[in-house]
Formats: C-alpha cells, sequence, structure tokens
C-alpha cells in the first residue's frame, strides 16, 4: 500500500524569502508524484508532476520540486514566495497498478506568507 | 478543452434531510470521475469512484451515495444527512485507460455542505 507524509501541517515564511516543503512517501511500485495547492474555498490546482521521466520538475508559479528515490522524497520548493502563495498544498501519490488510478493524498501544508 | 461544474457552490440543509450534488465534465468521453470529502482542517478523503455508467466503487461506509447514470455526470445523494456529513465536497475527473497513467486528476470548483 502507499503513503505519503508531509512532515509540517503549516509553513510559515516572509515574502521574497525561499519556501521549503517537504514530502515522504511510500509506494511498492514506481509511483506518480504531483504538488496541488488549494486556495480557501476553492478546488485544488495543479502545481506539479513526476511521472518517471526528469526526477526535478518545473510546475507553476515557479515551483518546482525534485524526485529523490533513495530517499523516498518529493519536496517543493520555491526561491522566493510571494502573498498570493499562502494556501495549503498536498503532496499526492498515484500508483500505476491502483485500481481507478487512485490517489493518495497527504495530509496537507498550510502555508502563511508574511509581509 | 474540459471544464469540470459543480453545484450548488454552497448547501445549507438540516439534519435528516436529502442530499443531491452534481458533478458534470465537458470535453471529454469515458472519464475517470471522483467524489471527495474535506472536512474543516483536514485532508482529502476519497468517499466513491466511477469508470464507467453505472460503475461505482465506494471507498468507505457511509451515509452517501454516488451514481453515475450519463458518460460524464456524477452525482453525489443521501437520503437522511447527517452533522457529520458537513465539509467540502470536491469532485474530480481523470483520463481513463492507459492515458490515465500520466495524466493528473483535476478537480472542480468544489460544494460547500453545512448540516445544521
Amino acid at each position: 500500500a502507499q503513503s505519503v507524509t508531509q512532515l509540517d501541517s503549516h509553513v510559515s515564511v516572509s515574502e521574497g524569502t525561499p519556501v521549503l516543503l517537504r514530502c515522504n512517501y511510500s509506494s511498492s511500485y514506481s509511483p506518480s508524484l504531483f504538488w496541488y495547492v488549494q486556495h480557501p474555498n476553492k478546488g485544488l490546482q495543479l502545481l506539479l508532476k513526476y511521472t518517471s521521466a526528469a526526477t526535478l520538475v518545473k510546475g507553476i508559479n515557479g515551483f518546482e520540486a525534485e524526485f529523490k528515490k533513495s530517499e523516498t522524497s518529493f519536496h517543493l520548493t520555491k526561491p522566493s514566495a510571494h502573498m498570493s502563495d499562502a494556501a495549503e498544498y498536498f503532496c499526492v501519490v498515484r500508483v500505476i497498478k491502483a485500481a481507478g488510478n487512485k490517489l493518495t493524498f497527504g495530509g496537507g501544508t498550510r502555508v502563511l506568507v508574511k509581509p | 478543452s474540459q471544464t469540470i461544474h459543480q453545484w450548488p457552490a454552497t448547501l445549507v440543509q438540516p439534519v435528516g434531510s436529502p442530499l443531491s450534488l452534481e458533478c458534470t465534465v465537458e470535453g471529454t468521453s469515458n472519464p475517470n470521475l471522483y467524489w471527495y470529502r474535506q472536512a474543516a482542517g483536514r485532508g482529502l478523503q476519497l468517499l466513491f469512484y466511477s469508470v464507467g455508467i453505472g460503475q461505482i466503487s465506494s471507498e468507505v461506509p457511509q451515509n452517501l451515495s454516488a451514481s453515475r447514470p450519463q458518460d460524464r455526470q456524477f452525482i453525489l445523494s443521501s437520503k437522511k444527512l447527517l452533522l457529520s456529513d458537513s465539509g467540502f465536497y470536491l469532485c474530480a475527473w481523470t483520463q481513463s485507460g492507459y492515458r490515465a497513467l500520466i495524466h493528473e486528476q483535476f478537480f472542480g470548483p468544489g460544494t460547500r455542505l453545512t448540516v445544521l
């Protein structure tokens, strides 16, 4: 069975400073990994995805993530936080053999950006 | 391009009343469809998924049911709502078959349900 652990439930950063959101996964098979962002009372928007191609994945809004198989990690980073980055972020894993192509979500990390 | 719609956007219902939430997808055919619930301060919980018309898989035992009467329509229902049914309900879709291996799930805007 697969699982996803987001190591921080809350992250607070100052505008203009780097953001790091940590994610570890476990999976018996080669996973596909995603980061989604959710602004209050909105649906989830895909930031980026890893599907066994390049291990460094670039997404929208300046975010990127690196897949490290040896560490079973998929941490999300952004060099310079913007006020609009304040939201909740979900790390998600999909196992290829999962029935219905179901996703497994991490518990989420809420990001606060201080001016 | 593909779009996903959910309605209503918000709903306030008394305990014991019925529920019907609707989700429709445009611009694709034979999608996999999903219903999630997000309780306050919690992550997403998968409730149901469907890989075809009339095919529903339930992930957790609960007071809710789902139906897929048409290829791109997914309905979440309840006969009698409980207080614990309150939450933010999200519908999602993804490509089916081999294309699902590389495609993400696309989420709708959600429905905020409050049961009083």
